[in-house]
């Protein structure tokens, strides 16, 4: 069974680039993340959506950043213009519904973003 | 108050011995709790999963929980170098919603061979 599937695995770009990052969730699931993982911060939520529909983006920084989930299969993380403070571990995950309780989140391999 | 608090660490095992993580939470009314484990350089990666009180054990490792004392914890038996790696505790808030899982920024766990 394919995991989360994200590309591109790194990404080295300048300050003021737009950077897009990809990811595949796993099929069937209803869920889908995006995270940001620092040494400062933690790992923090940025948005989610719930079948294809954003729930909560409450968690992204601002307006430089967007996220969109076209279809079931396929999610995008979007940063433009990028700035130095944007470098950090990028995570998509993806759970199934809700039963009794939340499901786990499965992650996906991250993209390690650094902006110069 | 940080909603999911953990010992940075590092906590250092022998070998063969049991390691202890912990985790305490603010929410009183957080229903789903999660252990995952870190490698460095790699994503999380799910171990454990627990929604009610006392313990659960799946090989060797088990989780507790004391939802009246909001705290959680991971104990590992029998500990190997393979185990190293920060371990993240992560949290439902009140509602129980997929979207709000909070996680603690982790324990670093080494085990000395």
């Amino acid at each position: 069974d394919a995991g989360v599937i994200q590309s591109p695995r790194h990404e080295v770009t300048e300050m003021g680039q737009e950077v897009t990052l990809r990811c595949k969730p796993i099929s069937g699931h209803d869920y889908l993340f995006w995270y940001r993982q620092t040494m400062m911060r933690g790992l923090e939520l940025l948005i989610y959506f719930n079948n294809n529909v954003p729930i909560d983006d409450s968690g992204m920084p601002e307006d430089r950043f967007s996220a969109k989930m076209p279809n079931a299969s396929f999610s995008t993380l979007k940063i433009q213009p990028s700035e130095p403070r944007d470098s950090a571990v990028y995570f998509c995950a993806s759970s199934p519904r809700e039963g009794l309780g939340s499901q786990p989140q499965h992650f996906g391999d991250g993209t390690r973003l650094s902006i110069l | 108050q940080k909603e999911v608090e953990q010992n940075s660490g590092p906590l250092s095992v022998p070998e063969g011995a049991i390691a202890s993580l912990n985790c305490t939470y603010s929410d009183r009314g957080s229903q789903s709790f999660f252990w995952y484990r870190q490698y460095s350089g790699k994503s999380p990666e799910l171990i454990m999963s627990i929604y009610s009180n006392g313990d659960k054990e799946d090989g060797r490792f088990t989780a507790q929980l004391n939802k009246a004392s909001q705290y959680v914890s991971l104990l590992i038996r029998d500990s190997q170098p393979s185990d190293s790696a920060t371990y993240l505790c992560a949290v439902t808030r009140y509602g129980g919603s997929q979207g709000n899982l909070i996680f603690g920024k982790g324990t670093k766990l080494s085990v000395k061979p």
